[in-house]
């Protein structure tokens, strides 16, 4: 059975550190990763998309992936009260296109 | 803007009685939908995949005949729960995979919280 794995967390920064999501998958032959966030009582909404190895930056976030170790993180910079939520690892799970989720690392960026 | 869109974002029913969910797919064509249901400080789990004009494709655990899900065109899709009960009191959310030439991004509605008293 495919899984992906996160730290549930709570992880807590101060504000304008550097927040580290992690996320490992079980299934060597995944192609797309994502990254959602979630706040409570909301539908997720997607931050960044990964398929290659590397890092792909988009503004404050930048998503690393690592298909060797079936590895892929998210780095927020500049951490802000806002980016508060849960954050949703997921990774394509069939030929379908349906996604796999983590369940999700709880973020607290504090004052 | 929001490109998959859901209603109704709340709903309350009474026990026994049975409520539709409309998912539609805004400015694309979804030719698969996917309906996730999430528990209190739980992770989505994946109910079903929903195909246009065929059958829909249940998980492992979840009643076909309780929730019924029709796809009759390439951007709506329905939920419908059937003889609600209390603990089928949740969030549902359905996605769809918007048309991009590698990763199938998958956006989500906004979810629909459905309580049944």
């Amino acid at each position: 059975q495919k899984e992906v794995e996160q730290n549930s967390g709570p992880l807590s920064v101060p504000e304008g550190a550097i927040a580290s999501l992690n996320c490992t998958y079980s299934d060597r032959v995944s192609q797309s990763f994502f990254w959602y966030r979630q706040y409570s009582g909301k539908s997720p909404e997607l931050i960044m998309s990964i398929y290659s190895n590397g890092d792909k930056e988009d503004g404050r976030f930048t998503a690393q992936l690592n298909k060797a170790s079936q590895y892929v993180s998210l780095l927020i910079r500049d951490s802000q009260p806002s980016d508060s939520a849960t954050y949703l690892c997921a990774v394509n799970g069939g030929s379908q296109g349906n996604l796999i989720f983590g369940k999700g690392t709880k973020l607290s960026v504090k004052p | 803007g929001a490109v998959v869109s859901q209603h109704p974002s709340r709903v309350i029913c009474k026990s026994g009685t049975s409520v539709k969910i409309e998912c539609r797919s805004l400015d694309f064509q979804a030719t698969t939908m996917f309906w996730y249901r999430q528990f209190p400080k739980q992770s989505l789990m994946l109910m079903a995949t929903s195909n246009e004009g065929s059958k829909a494709t249940y998980e492992q655990g979840v009643e076909k005949d309780k929730f019924l899900i029709n796809h009759a065109s390439l951007t709506l899709s329905t939920l419908t729960v059937t003889s609600a009960h209390p603990e089928d009191s949740s969030f549902y959310i359905c996605s769809a995979g918007s048309p991009v030439s590698s990763g199938n991004t998958i956006y989500f509605g906004e979810g629909s919280w459905l309580t049944v008293v």
